[in-house]
C-alpha cells in the first residue's frame, strides 16, 4: 500500500489479556518504529528496528512489551497481562533508512487499545 | 520540568487569522526541530523540520527557532478550516533522529 498499515484500528481487552498489534510499512522502507501516545499526550518512543533486529527498545516501559519484525517488513507488538495503563494509540512509523536526515517518520493512524 | 513544554489550547480562530504556536525546551542539546500535524484520528505527518536558529518558511508556515531561549514557534499565515489539526513540536534526542521527544500538541480549530 501507500501509507503504513495497522491492524486492528480498534482492539478493546480485558486487563490481563494478552495482545498483538501488527503494522505493514511503507515497501522498501528498511526502518520501522513503535510509539505510545496517551490521551491528550504527545507520542513516546517505544522500539526502532532496522531491518530484522531491535536497534534501540529502550522505550518499552517494562518486559509485557516486547516487539518482532522476523523478515524485516511486517512488525507485532506484543503486550502480555494487558493492564488498564496500558489503553492508548500505539502509533507505527517508518522511514527510508534509520535515523533520517530529515528527522522524517511516516507515521500509520494508529491502533486504538482499551483494557477494561 | 518535562524536557519539552507545548500549551494544549484548545485554540480557536476564524478563517484568515494568523496563528502562533510554540513550544519551550529545556535541554540544550536539542539541535533539530520539528513540527508535526495531527489530524483526528490520524497519525501525526511532518510539517516543517529546522536546524539552527532562525526562520524557516513554507508556503503558509514559517517555523522560528531561538536556541538561546529555548523556544521555537510555528506561524500559520492565512489559516484555512483545513489547517484545524492538532499541532506537536517535536526534537530528536541522543543525537537519534527517530527517538523524538514530543510536545503534548495544541489543537487548533480554524473557524469559517
Amino acid at each position: 500500500g501507500a501509507g503504513v498499515s495497522q491492524t486492528p484500528s480498534n482492539k478493546v481487552t480485558e486487563k490481563g489479556k494478552y495482545v498483538e498489534l501488527r503494522c505493514d510499512p511503507i515497501s522498501g522502507h528498511t526502518a520501522l518504529y513503535w510509539y505510545r501516545q496517551s490521551l491528550g499526550q504527545g507520542p513516546e518512543f517505544l522500539i526502532y528496528f532496522q531491518g530484522t533486529g531491535a536497534a534501540d527498545d529502550s522505550g518499552l516501559p517494562n518486559d509485557r512489551f516486547f516487539a518482532v519484525r522476523p523478515e524485516g517488513s511486517v512488525s507485532t507488538l506484543k503486550i502480555q497481562r494487558t493492564e488498564r495503563g496500558d489503553s492508548a494509540v500505539y502509533l507505527c512509523a517508518s522511514s527510508p533508512r534509520g535515523s533520517p536526515a530529515s528527522g522524517e517518520l511516516f507515521f500509520g493512524e494508529g491502533s486504538r487499545l482499551t483494557v477494561l | 520540568q518535562k524536557e519539552v513544554e507545548q500549551d494544549p489550547g484548545p485554540l480557536s480562530v476564524p478563517e484568515g487569522a494568523i496563528v502562533s504556536l510554540n513550544c519551550t525546551y529545556s535541554n540544550s542539546a536539542f539541535q533539530y526541530f520539528m513540527w508535526y500535524r495531527q489530524y483526528s484520528r490520524k497519525g501525526p505527518e511532518l510539517l516543517m523540520y529546522t536546524y539552527s536558529s532562525g526562520n524557516k518558511e513554507d508556503g503558509r508556515f514559517t517555523a522560528q527557532v531561538d536556541k538561546s531561549s529555548k523556544y521555537i514557534s510555528l506561524f500559520i499565515r492565512d489559516s484555512q478550516p483545513s489547517d484545524s489539526a492538532t499541532y506537536l513540536c517535536a526534537m530528536p534526542r541522543g543525537g537519534s533522529n527517530y527517538k523524538l521527544t514530543f510536545g503534548k500538541g495544541t489543537l487548533l480549530t480554524v473557524n469559517p
